[in-house]
């Protein structure tokens, strides 16, 4: 168990439709990583935010967008979803901007 | 581009027998270099890292990786595999100055026999 938490574990959705994924890094890390794992492209870096700001930025779709609350724990929201957006999203933590990344067990996104 | 290259999709070996599971990267500056483990349904989980220094570096559970500059590869090594090896291996390089943005390669499923 890494310490990094992600809900839900699954969620099936209908294409066009919204949704929010949670991840809740590990006690005292302030940089949360999201990954998108897909069968077509592989483990995919998305974004990047340390202590409520954006720090590096991947392929992130313009209709993806996630943030960073005050508490640290960061959502990732997937708008007008597609069928190519059903994968395995991955949230990571780390203690600073550039330190070992801890990985979450992924929520699972099925869009149908 | 930065890159990173495992050639093997697929690479099944007997328990107890060695293994070694290719990486190759492509990226300008000196890179940072990691080997993650994913179990299936499970996260990914750090098995070494590479930075600089002693070009052989140790990991958790009996692997260890190699850093070659002039072949530009990362090959990752254990010499005797056990029944719970069997995961995907993914090798990574580190962007930005480390860890931030990791680029992932395509991932190496090892199946044990036992």
């Amino acid at each position: 168990d890494s310490g990094v938490t992600q809900t839900p574990k699954h969620l099936i959705t209908a294409t066009g439709q919204r949704v929010t994924l949670r991840c809740s890094p590990r006690s005292g890390d302030l940089s949360v990583y999201w990954y998108q794992q897909s069968l077509d492209q592989g483990l995919q870096f998305l974004i990047q935010y340390y202590n409520g700001e954006e720090r590096a930025k991947g392929n992130i779709l313009e209709r993806f967008s996630a943030q960073q609350f005050p508490d640290l724990h960061s959502e990732l929201n997937l708008s007008s979803l597609e069928l190519g957006d059903s994968a395995l999203y991955f949230c990571a933590s780390s203690v600073g901007a550039y330190n070992e990344q801890f990985f979450g067990p992924g929520t699972r996104l099925t869009v149908l | 581009a930065q890159s990173v290259t495992q050639p093997d999709i697929h690479i099944t070996v007997s328990e107890g027998a060695s293994l070694e599971l290719r990486c190759n990267y492509s990226y300008g500056a000196t890179p940072y270099l990691f080997w993650y483990v994913q179990s299936p349904g499970q996260g990914l989980q750090l098995l070494l890292k590479y930075f600089s220094g002693d070009t052989l570096v140790q990991g958790i559970k009996g692997f260890e990786a190699e850093f070659k500059r002039s072949q530009s590869s990362f090959n990752l090594r254990k010499p005797s595999v056990h029944w719970s090896d069997a995961a995907e291996y993914f090798c990574a390089v580190g962007l930005s100055g480390g860890y931030n943005k990791l680029i992932f390669g395509a991932g190496t499923r090892l199946a044990v026999h036992p």
